[in-house]
């Protein structure tokens, strides 16, 4: 069965230092894999993607992560972060049958 | 705003009760998939539904059923509620079942006492 494993349960930063969450995803065939995030009281959006080629994706707001085949992990990357990043970071994953989320890491960005 | 809508937004039932949770996909979008969400986890594959048809379903008993309409909106339905069944429920919608990107809803929080 697939699953999806978050490094960090909560990770609290000042603004202006550099962000990175681990993802590691247990599955061996193709899959396609994602970060969403949610903002306290808003819903579940999609930050980026990826389904092939190049392994580094970049996504809305500053945000990219880089696929790592070999160590099955997506990790997730911003230079810098704002006091407006703060919110839940989910990554995810699908074989096209399941669709399978790690369980979350909390991103408090101090002003 | 993803133009996905669920309804209603929270619900509390009573335990061995049943509850019916509602959702509107995103115009154009044929294919609706249903999470659960407890507190402090990531979203756990509840079903999908294409076409009116169950298209992939997760690990949950069968006292988890739905349905999807012509109009592609689509219901979840819990039978005999069970106090671990109280969570956040989260539809998501996509043009296809192999477009993976889901545009979700704001969920619906149901507590069972």
């Amino acid at each position: 069965a697939q699953s999806v494993s978050q490094h960090n349960h909560h990770v609290i930063l000042s603004e202006a230092a550099s962000l990175e969450l681990g993802c590691n995803y247990s599955y061996g065939g193709t899959v396609n894999l994602f970060w969403y995030v949610q903002y306290p009281g808003q819903h579940l959006q999609l930050l980026l993607k990826y389904f092939s080629g190049d392994p580094l994706v970049k996504g809305i707001k500053g945000f990219e992560a880089e696929f790592i085949k070999s160590k099955f992990s997506f990790n997730l990357r911003k230079p810098s972060v704002q006091w407006s990043d703060t919110a839940e970071y989910f990554c995810a994953v699908t074989n096209g049958q399941n669709f399978v989320f790690g369980p979350g890491t909390r991103l408090s960005v101090l002003p | 705003e993803t133009g996905v809508t669920q309804s209603p937004t929270h619900l509390i039932k009573t335990r061995g009760q049943q509850v019916t949770l509602r959702c509107s996909s995103q115009s154009g979008h044929n294919t609706v998939s249903w999470y659960q969400q407890a507190l402090g986890q990531g979203p756990q594959f509840i079903f999908q539904y294409y076409r009116e048809e169950e298209n992939g379903r997760g690990n949950f008993p069968p006292r988890f059923s739905g349905l999807q309409f012509p109009n592609y909106s689509s219901e979840l339905n819990v039978n005999a509620l069970e106090l671990d069944d109280s969570a956040l429920y989260l539809c998501a919608s996509s043009l296809d079942p192999g477009e993976y990107e889901q545009y979700f809803g704001p969920g619906t929080r149901l507590t069972v006492t």
